[in-house]
């Protein structure tokens, strides 16, 4: 079983809606959680961290549910810069496990 | 300042040459990482440095050869690489423990 799963989408949708990626972990000590935007050919970057129960940032929302061990995350007001590969990330110890990233494209 | 460099930004190098991958970070962080990553695929984890000792070592073959010379600096040695070696090589730095990541821009590798 892999440590960390993802849905790999596509996630094709409009400019403006709301999307949200979900995300499980199977390792029970995972410490934190991270979500990274990786563009074409570039290296990931960091989009949000979750340390506890989750955070918010601009149009940006995470959730960690340790009991289901999933995190989530929500993108409202999509704009077409949002396009991108998503990864979702967990960490234990100095080991950090990614998923296969959610692929998203934001169309005109 | 959240800035990891790396050079070089391309490498073309043939399968008997010897190169290095060079990574720099100034921000304190006392874990640093390669990671490798091929088309459409998530990073791949291959060595890891916490205060300049070698952590982990994810079953690399011998041909990549991790160094730490300071607190700040990275290097990956190649050596008798393959084509299938052909990748992105991602440096990154973390705080100790259980802080994020955060990724230079890579070097992107051709082993013809």
């Amino acid at each position: 079983r892999k440590e960390v799963e993802q849905d790999p989408g596509p996630f094709n949708v409009p400019e403006g809606a709301t999307v949200a990626f979900n995300c499980t972990y199977s390792n029970s000590a995972s410490q934190s959680f991270f979500w990274y935007r990786q563009d074409c050919r570039k290296e990931p970057k960091l989009l949000m961290s979750v340390y506890s129960s989750g955070n918010e940032d601009g149009r940006f929302t995470a959730q960690l549910n340790r009991a289901s061990q999933y995190i989530s995350l929500l993108i409202r007001d999509s704009k077409l810069s949002d396009s991108a590969t998503y990864l979702c990330v967990a960490n234990t110890g100095n080991q950090f496990y990614f998923g296969t990233g959610t692929s998203l494209t934001v169309i005109p | 300042d959240t800035e990891v460099t790396q050079t070089p930004k391309h490498l073309v190098m043939g399968m008997t040459n010897k190169k290095s991958l060079k990574c720099e970070q100034h921000m304190g962080h006392r874990a640093m990482y390669w990671y490798k990553q091929k088309a459409k695929k998530p990073p791949e984890l291959m060595f890891v440095y916490s205060y300049e000792k070698l952590s982990i070592n994810e079953s690399v073959p011998s041909r990549f050869s991790p160094e730490c010379p300071n607190s700040s600096l990275l290097n990956l040695h190649l050596h008798a690489l393959q084509p299938e070696d052909s990748a992105l090589y991602l440096c990154a730095s973390s705080p100790p423990s259980f802080y994020e990541q955060y990724f230079g821009p890579g070097t992107r590798l051709t082993v013809t």
